[in-house]
């Protein structure tokens, strides 16, 4: 089964406007982490936001927020005000149980944003 | 700071030859990692190592072999290359001591490998 859905695998938006990118997770681990990475053309991995599962808040980052709902076992990221430069394809990736030692990532298939001028 | 450095950027080989990919970190992580990246997909885990000295198998390590040189060095290893593994291959790094945002895993640009 898959521990990470991107259920969308391409989104366009116009520039400007706010967009949400879906994740859903799958775990039965009380401790996890949830990431996402922007991968431009240029093929390197950006991170840019993180969540942690016992977090109360959803974190936020700039223009990008996570809206988390854990009970839903979802951690949909936003991009609010979208610019040309965030056409790109997004992962979500979620580390699972406890943090000691290397944490190992499960990556979703990814969301290819294009954001139209 | 470099951050997550990896060479060579592109590479190709025959099928049977063998190549190391090299990578190295200037963040002082303890943590380093080699993911593979297919097309259209996420990121697979090859292998991992957790601090100096330790190294594990992620979820794809078959044809593959690491070696973590140092605290800073983590190299890959194709003892004979497939066309199966023409892929992109990423290092990453990150400091494994504490859940939270310190944990996040810091990448390099890639390296892009053409087996024919």
């Amino acid at each position: 089964a898959q521990k990470i859905t991107q259920t969308q695998p391409g989104m366009f938006v116009q520039e400007k406007e706010a967009v949400t990118l879906d994740c859903t997770y799958d775990t039965s681990d009380q401790s996890y982490g949830l990431f996402w990475y922007k991968q431009p053309s240029s093929g390197e991995m950006i991170f840019l936001i993180y969540q942690g599962s016992y977090d109360e808040q959803n974190a936020t980052e700039g223009r990008y927020s996570l809206n988390f709902q854990k009970a839903r076992k979802s951690a949909n990221l936003v991009i609010s005000a979208s610019q040309l430069g965030d056409s790109a394809m997004y992962f979500c990736a979620m580390r699972e149980g406890a943090s000691v030692g290397a944490q190992k990532l499960v990556f979703g298939q990814g969301t290819r944003l294009t954001i139209n001028p | 700071n470099a951050g997550v450095t990896q060479t060579p950027k592109f590479q190709v080989l025959k099928t049977g030859q063998s190549m190391t990919l090299q990578c190295a970190q200037d963040m002082n992580h303890n943590s380093m990692y080699w993911y593979r990246q297919d097309p259209g997909m996420g990121l697979r885990l090859i292998y991992y190592s957790a601090s100096e000295g330790t190294t594990d198998k992620g979820e794809v390590p078959n044809g593959y072999n690491v070696s973590r040189l140092n605290k800073r060095e983590f190299s890959l290893r194709l003892e004979s290359a497939a066309p199966s593994q023409t892929s992109v291959y990423f290092c990453a790094s990150s400091e494994a001591r504490l859940a939270g945002i310190q944990e996040t895993q810091y990448f390099g640009p890639g390296t892009r490998l053409l087996v024919l």
